[in-house]
């Protein structure tokens, strides 16, 4: 079975610093894709990053980046520079080759962007 | 933008009743994807579509269903509709089997009262 855990509830950071969410997955399928997505409180799913089980590179997205160690099995977003548009929930999100390739879905992490 | 549709934005009925939801998926996308997201279960997979046909099926109740047209829109009916059903209802799409990437629509919000 999948399984996504996003263990910090609530995070805060100062603007213009950098905050990594942590996100740790289990899963016994050798290839998968890893996601990140943004919710702020207008409801809206955005993508933000993606990171393939056998890409060796961590992806990198503008001011994101994921930081993947695949023997930890986990997953984490980096944000530099934050701003107070980034203030809202994040998402870590796993899909599996086999199956649907449906999300399996963390409980988030909401950040808060303070002045 | 994602490139995705859903309608209506916002709903709001009573209980018992049924409603059906709206999803317009990306150009070219050939899946469809249905989330639920409530406060007490968070985001869960509801049921796939690809090219017209079920795919897959997560948590999804029996008093639930989906189908996918051939103009490749999606809608998922929900009757018998509870207050446990009020939630943010998702729709994504995607490029087919095989690939990851899934791009969410707006969003219905359903409020069962």
């Amino acid at each position: 079975a999948q399984k996504i855990t996003q263990t910090q509830p609530g995070m805060f950071v100062q603007e213009k610093e950098a905050v990594t969410l942590d996100c740790t997955y289990d899963t016994s399928d050798q290839s998968y894709g890893l996601f990140w997505y943004k919710q702020p409180s207008s409801g809206e799913m955005i993508f933000l990053i993606y990171q393939g089980s056998y890409d060796e590179q961590n992806a990198t997205e503008g001011r994101y980046s994921l930081n993947f160690q695949k023997a930890r099995k986990s997953a984490n977003l980096v944000i530099s520079a934050s701003q107070l548009g980034d203030s809202a929930m994040y998402f870590c999100a796993m899909s599996c080759r086999t199956g649907a390739n449906n999300l399996f879905f963390g409980t988030g992490t909401r950040l808060t962007v303070i002045p | 933008d994602s490139g995705v549709t859903q309608t209506p934005k916002h709903l709001i009925t009573a209980t018992g009743q049924r409603v059906t939801l709206r999803c317009s998926p990306r150009s070219g996308d050939l899946s469809v994807y249905w989330y639920q997201q409530s406060l007490d279960q968070g985001l869960q997979f509801l049921i796939q579509y690809y090219n017209g046909e079920e795919r897959a099926k997560g948590n999804i109740l029996e008093r639930f269903s989906a189908q996918q047209f051939p103009d490749l829109h999606s809608e998922l009916n929900l009757s018998s509709l509870e207050l446990g059903d009020s939630a943010l209802y998702f729709c994504a799409s995607g490029e087919g089997q095989g690939t990851y990437e899934q791009y969410f629509g707006p969003g219905t919000r359903l409020t069962v009262t």
